[in-house]
């Protein structure tokens, strides 16, 4: 099992929008809707803004925003803004009790 | 409110076993749905899923790393437990331990394999 394929990198202007996105294949993205994405900010622990792929969890804005289609899931975050910027990584179950993780985003806010 | 804590050596010679507590807050690993997670960073890169325990003792490791892993939990002093043998520095990382729970709809439920809830972390360095 490899990891998830990430982009090393994204940016964006305040206000703009950024799509992230997140391959796996048919054994994990693509065969079930139980991918996650974090934020991470530079020496702070994860924090959870997408479960099953579309939910957010309360208190995360509604500028996050997931999707998928076939065996790539992709976190859009729009209106966006200075705090956005961090390292985002996506999870997916990968089927036989296992989770896999991306590689991670680093999103820059010009 | 939901907290966790992890504690354990900052520092481990190659070859030792490396044990790590993570102490919570908020919630009990008796109730059914609850699970408890561990998940490791090396410096600079990413994430990686080691373990996770459920309140019905139900044990899942990484496939990769399960020969190593071993994860135990203690309810009455609400703690989970991650062993890891055969340290290497490779394994020179920070570890995380993180809340996790079955949700559920109107006619069932389900593990999302998300972790909603995660300590601050304890860096852990494999030396000699």
């Amino acid at each position: 099992q490899s990891a998830l394929t990430q982009p090393r990198s994204v940016s964006g202007s305040p206000g703009q929008s950024v799509t992230i996105s997140c391959t796996g294949t048919s054994s994990d993205v693509g065969g079930y809707n139980y991918v996650s994405w974090y934020q991470q900010h530079p020496g702070k622990a994860p924090k959870l803004m997408i479960y099953d792929v579309t939910k957010r969890p309360s208190g995360v804005p509604d500028r996050f925003s997931g999707s998928k289609s076939g065996n790539t899931a992709s976190m859009t975050i729009s209106g966006l803004q200075a705090e956005d910027e961090a390292d985002y990584y996506c999870s997916s179950y990968a089927g036989r009790y296992t989770l896999l993780f991306g590689g991670g985003t680093k999103l820059t806010v010009l | 409110q939901i907290t966790l804590k992890e504690s354990g050596p900052t520092l481990v010679n190659p070859t030792q076993t490396l044990t790590l507590t993570c102490t919570f807050s908020g919630f009990s690993l008796t109730i059914s749905g609850v699970g408890v997670g561990w998940i490791r960073q090396p410096p600079g890169k990413a994430l990686e899923w080691l373990a996770l325990i459920f309140w019905d003792d139900d044990k899942r490791y990484h496939p990769s790393l399960k020969s190593r892993l071993t994860i135990t939990k203690d309810t009455s002093k609400n703690q989970v437990v991650l062993t890891m043998t055969s340290m290497d520095p490779v394994d020179t990382a920070t570890y995380y331990c993180a809340h996790n729970s079955y949700y559920c709809t109107s006619t069932s439920c389900y593990n999302p394999w998300a972790f909603d809830i995660w300590g601050q972390g304890t860096m852990v360095t494999v030396s000699s």
